[in-house]
C-alpha cells in the first residue's frame, strides 16, 4: 500500500494567495483526518470525515479555511486568503476503526507551508 | 475525550530502558490506550495499543494497571534512533471519534 498521500510536500506563498493542500488517503480507509502542527501549538484537528462527510470541523481556525472530500479518494484543505500566521506543516491522515485496527491512524508525510 | 497527561521530556542513553508514563483518570470503559511517535519532519507512526494488562510488540511494552487511570511505554534498550516525541492518547476505537494529540514526551537519546 502506498499510505497516505499529501501534496504539495512543501508550499511557500504570499500573503494573500489562495493556498490548496491535497491528500489521497489510504484506499479502505473510511476516516480521514486533517491536523495542523506548530511549535507553539503542537498537532491540532483540524477537521474530519467519514465516509466523505465532515464530522467535526470545530478545529478549523476561522473562515479562511476549508475543507472537502468529493470521494473516498480524495480530499482538500484550502486556506483563502491565507496569513503568515497559517505557516505550519498540515497532516492528512486516514484510518478504519475497528476491532483489529483500534485507534490506529496513518499518517501522511505533510504538506510544509510557509506563507510571507 | 479523556484528557492525558505525560512528562513534557525525558534524556536517557543508549541502551537504557526508557519507561514513560500516561495518565488519564478520566478514561471511559470503552477506550483504547495508543501510543504513537513523531520523528522530525514526518508525521506520527502508530506504535503500540492495548486496553488492560500487559502488550508487547517487536518495538515496544505497553503496561496498563487495572484501574486503567494511567499507562506506561516501555523501550527497551533505547538507541540514538529512538530520540522523537512520544504521545499517549485515549479513545474508543470503534466509535469513529478523532484522536486528540497533547503536547507529547520528546524522548532525547544520547551516546
Amino acid at each position: 500500500d502506498a499510505g497516505v498521500i499529501q501534496s504539495p510536500r512543501h508550499e511557500v506563498t504570499e500573503m494573500g494567495q489562495e493556498v490548496t493542500l491535497r491528500c489521497k488517503p489510504i484506499s479502505g480507509h473510511d476516516y480521514l483526518f486533517w491536523y495542523r502542527q506548530t511549535m507553539m501549538r503542537g498537532l491540532e484537528l483540524l477537521i474530519y470525515f467519514n465516509n466523505n462527510v465532515p464530522i467535526d470541523d470545530s478545529g478549523m481556525p476561522e473562515d479562511r479555511f476549508s475543507a472537502k472530500m468529493p470521494n473516498a479518494s480524495f480530499s482538500t484543505l484550502k486556506i483563502q486568503p491565507s496569513e503568515p500566521r497559517d505557516s505550519a506543516v498540515y497532516f492528512c491522515a486516514s484510518s478504519h476503526p475497528g476491532p483489529s485496527s483500534g485507534n490506529t491512524i496513518y499518517f501522511g508525510e505533510g504538506s510544509w507551508l510557509t506563507v510571507v | 475525550l479523556a484528557k492525558t497527561t505525560q512528562p513534557i521530556s525525558m534524556d536517557s542513553y543508549e541502551g537504557q530502558e526508557v519507561n514513560i508514563t500516561c495518565s488519564h483518570n478520566n478514561i471511559a470503559t470503552n477506550d483504547y490506550i495508543t501510543w504513537y511517535q513523531q520523528f522530525p519532519s514526518q508525521g506520527p507512526r502508530f506504535i503500540i495499543q492495548g486496553y488492560k494488562t500487559k502488550v508487547t510488540n517487536e518495538v515496544a511494552s505497553l503496561f496498563i494497571p487495572a484501574d486503567r487511570k494511567s499507562s506506561t511505554l516501555s523501550l527497551p534498550r533505547v538507541s540514538l534512533s529512538d530520540t522523537a516525541v512520544y504521545y499517549c492518547l485515549v479513545g474508543d476505537s470503534q466509535a469513529g471519534t478523532a484522536l486528540i494529540f497533547g503536547k507529547g514526551t520528546t524522548l532525547s537519546v544520547s551516546s
